[in-house]
C-alpha cells in the first residue's frame, strides 16, 4: 500500500464546476504540500500546509491531521485549470513521500 | 530572483555512457533532493542532500551518484546509464529552517532518453 493515496486517479470537469481533489496519508509528517504539474511543464507548489485551511484565489487546501486527510478544491475551474495535481507530505526525517497525482482536465 | 536550474534539459544518449545532470540553486538552501518521475510511479525519491559533504540514497537510488561539495549544487551521475533511466528527472530544494522552511522549489526537469 502506498503511503500517500490521491483520489480520484483522473477526473474531467466542466468550466465552472467545483473540484475535489483527495489525499489520504498513512505516516507522521510535519507538513503536506500541494503541487502541480501543467502537461510538459515543471512543478509549482501551491500550499504547504501542517493545520487547518489555507486560501489563495480560486485554490483552497485543508487539512486534518487526526484523520490524515487532506483536500485539494478548486472553486469555479477553468480549462487553464487543467493539470496534474500531487499531493506530497514531509516526513518526520524530511523526507517527501508523493502521491501518483490527480489528472485534472476541465473542459470548456 | 533566486531560482533552482537544471541543465541539460533534454539528452539522448547511449546504454553504458556516463551521463551527468546539473542542479543549481540561488537560494541557499540546505536541502537538495533529485527525483525521477516515470508513468504510474509518480515522483520517486534517487539521492538526497541534508548539506554539503552529505549525500543519502533514497528508494531507487541503484545506478546513480551525487555530489555535495557546495550550497548551490547537486549534480546526478549516472555512471553507466541503462535503457531503464530513461525518464524525467527533477531537482528540488528545501529551506531548513526559519521563514519559508521546508517550501519546496522545483526545477522545471531534465528528459533523459537511453538508446
Amino acid at each position: 500500500k502506498n503511503e500517500v493515496e490521491q483520489s480520484p486517479q483522473n477526473l474531467t470537469a466542466q468550466e465552472g464546476e467545483f473540484i475535489t481533489i483527495n489525499c489520504s496519508y498513512s505516516v507522521g509528517i510535519s507538513a503536506l504540500h500541494w503541487l502541480q504539474q501543467h502537461p510538459g511543464g515543471g512543478i509549482v507548489s501551491l500550499f504547504m500546509l501542517s493545520s487547518g485551511k489555507k486560501k489563495h484565489g480560486r485554490l483552497i487546501a485543508t487539512i486534518n491531521i487526526q484523520e490524515k486527510h487532506s483536500s485539494l478544491h478548486i472553486t469555479a475551474s477553468h480549462p487553464r485549470d487543467s493539470a496534474v495535481y500531487i499531493c506530497a507530505v514531509r516526513a518526520r526525517d524530511d523526507k517527501i513521500i508523493f502521491g501518483k497525482g490527480t489528472r485534472l482536465h476541465i473542459l470548456p | 530572483d533566486a531560482e533552482i536550474t537544471q541543465s541539460p534539459r533534454h539528452k539522448i544518449t547511449e546504454t553504458g555512457r556516463q551521463v551527468t545532470l546539473a542542479c543549481h540553486q540561488t537560494w541557499n538552501h540546505n536541502n537538495m533532493f533529485w527525483y525521477r518521475q516515470d508513468l504510474g510511479h509518480g515522483l520517486r525519491l534517487i539521492h538526497y542532500s541534508y548539506g554539503v559533504q552529505d549525500t543519502n540514497k533514497g528508494e531507487v537510488s541503484d545506478g546513480y551518484s551525487v555530489s555535495r561539495s557546495n550550497t548551490e549544487d547537486l549534480p546526478l551521475t549516472l555512471e553507466s546509464a541503462a535503457s531503464s533511466q530513461t525518464s524525467v528527472y527533477f531537482c528540488a530544494s528545501s529551506k531548513t529552517s526559519g521563514i519559508w522552511s521546508g517550501e519546496l522549489f522545483f526545477g522545471e526537469g531534465s528528459r533523459l532518453t537511453v538508446l
